[in-house]
């Protein structure tokens, strides 16, 4: 699976929109980027996913670059309940893969009032 | 409809003695995979089943690890003498099939403690 990047820690005010950012520069052709984040004390949450075109639903947008090499998750209008750690994961399918999920680090969002 | 459920919530036991984990995933996932959240080491992933098989065992860390699925529906990873770096949250995952990007929906988990 190809690795990304993302930054450890960000800030967001409530009622902003929270862009979250992540690299995925040696992603391959038929792998999908996925979302999820944690909340303290609860299970990894799916958010959204995509192959190569921008994506919405209830929670989130997600903008996926022409080269495919990075990615944004956009929150539009953060509240306090959103606050928690992000999970931008390559996720590959065939093979040997079965489409596991191999979280990084994260990055952890803190929305303040 | 209801989620994924684990059971215990959390579970507390000595060195030594066996645990068994229960999951049981969302009705009509027929993909089931385990993993292991522990301090400094993040989300592993564990096992994967399809149905009742379980293509991918790659992850289980040890012998002392094993799963089973049976009916295609839940799911039990059981620890046999059981270790302390063993503790760790154990979260289970399904999806409406594997190997497609159908996305996998968690269960809260099951926070092992062993003294």
């Amino acid at each position: 699976d190809a690795k990304t990047t993302q930054p450890p820690s960000m800030d967001c005010a409530e009622g902003r929109a929270a862009n979250l950012p992540c690299n995925h520069s040696t992603i391959s052709g038929n792998e999908y980027v996925y979302w999820y984040r944690q909340i303290h004390s609860q299970g990894p949450q799916y958010i959204i996913h995509g192959l190569k075109n921008n994506e919405t639903n209830e929670m989130a947008s997600l903008i996926i670059t022409e080269d495919r090499k990075s990615s944004t998750l956009i929150l539009p209008h953060a509240t306090l309940r959103d606050t928690a750690v992000y999970y931008c994961i390559v996720r590959s399918f065939g093979g040997t893969s079965y489409g596991k999920l191999t979280f990084g680090q994260g990055t952890i969002l803190t929305v303040h009032p | 409809g209801a989620g994924v459920s684990q059971s215990p919530s959390n579970k507390v036991t000595e060195k030594g003695k066996d645990v068994e984990l229960r999951c049981d995933p969302i009705s009509g996932h027929t993909a089931l995979y385990w993993y292991r959240q522990s301090l400094g080491q993040g989300l592993e992933f564990l096992i994967y089943f399809q149905g009742n098989s379980a293509p991918d065992k790659s992850g289980l860390p040890s012998d002392r690890f094993s799963a089973e699925r049976t009916g295609g529906s839940v799911s039990t990873l059981t620890i046999q003498r059981t270790q302390q770096e063993d503790s760790a949250v154990y979260l289970c995952a399904s999806s409406l099939r594997g190997g497609s990007n159908q996305p996998q929906h968690f269960g809260d988990g099951t926070r092992l403690s062993i003294l």
